[in-house]
């Protein structure tokens, strides 16, 4: 079966950092993606990773190793905007098919 | 430049009846995916399409169906609506088959009674 594993809930502190975990069991890996969701909103695309490592895209990171099925998400001087749902996704290879997982739903307190 | 847009944004519906929605790209995009989340829950993927024709398909019945226009907008359509149809639909839409983004509409939220 395809499972995406993130946690429900996380909190922090404004000017904190935060990681996010993700874990995966699919087939055919094509891409691991992460998209920030803000209640009542459409998913906006924060990171993409198919090569294992870290990627830094200003107060975002994410990291992938495929060999484990782990991605991380990493939130640099959390602000209150920052509180949102963070969608953890992989591509399928075969299908071009995107799983998503049920979100994280980070609040971010003063 | 516009975004994915989305029509409706909102509707309302009884089981049993159909609903067709609407999605246009990206200018330039030829890529449009379809996605049902329900609220809670990540976005579970319905259909791709590229260039006219279904590239991917996900675990949903066959009242489940769509299709694209020459220019690369997309409809998609459900038959005999379910409560259980109640969500918010997405559609994202991407450069190419495989481009690493995919840039999300507003959605519409269906609500079936």
């Amino acid at each position: 079966g395809q499972n995406i594993d993130q946690p429900t809930e996380m909190t922090a502190t404004e000017g904190a950092i935060v990681q996010i975990n993700c874990t995966y069991q699919t087939s055919g890996f094509n891409g691991l993606f992460w998209y920030q969701q803000h209640a009542g909103e459409a998913p906006t695309f924060l990171s993409y990773n198919v090569l294992d490592g870290l990627e830094e895209k200003g107060r975002f990171s994410s990291f992938l190793s495929r060999s484990k099925g782990y991605s991380y998400l990493l939130l640099k001087e959390l602000q209150m905007k920052d509180s949102a749902s963070y969608l953890c996704a992989v591509r399928l290879y075969n299908n071009n098919d995107m799983r998503f997982g049920a979100g994280t739903r980070l609040t971010v307190k003063p | 430049d516009a975004g994915v847009t989305q029509s409706p944004t909102h509707l309302i519906k009884t089981r049993g009846q159909h609903v067709t929605l609407r999605c246009s790209p990206i200018s330039g995009h030829k890529s449009v995916s379809w996605y049902q989340q329900v609220l809670g829950q990540g976005p579970q993927f319905i259909f791709q399409y590229y260039e006219k024709e279904e590239r991917g398909r996900g675990n949903f019945p066959d009242r489940f169906s769509a299709r694209q226009f020459p220019n690369y907008s997309s409809e998609l359509n459900v038959n005999a609506l379910l409560l259980g149809d109640s969500a918010l639909y997405l559609c994202a839409s991407t450069l190419g088959l495989a481009a690493e983004t995919q840039y999300f509409g507003p959605g519409t939220r269906l609500l079936v009674l």
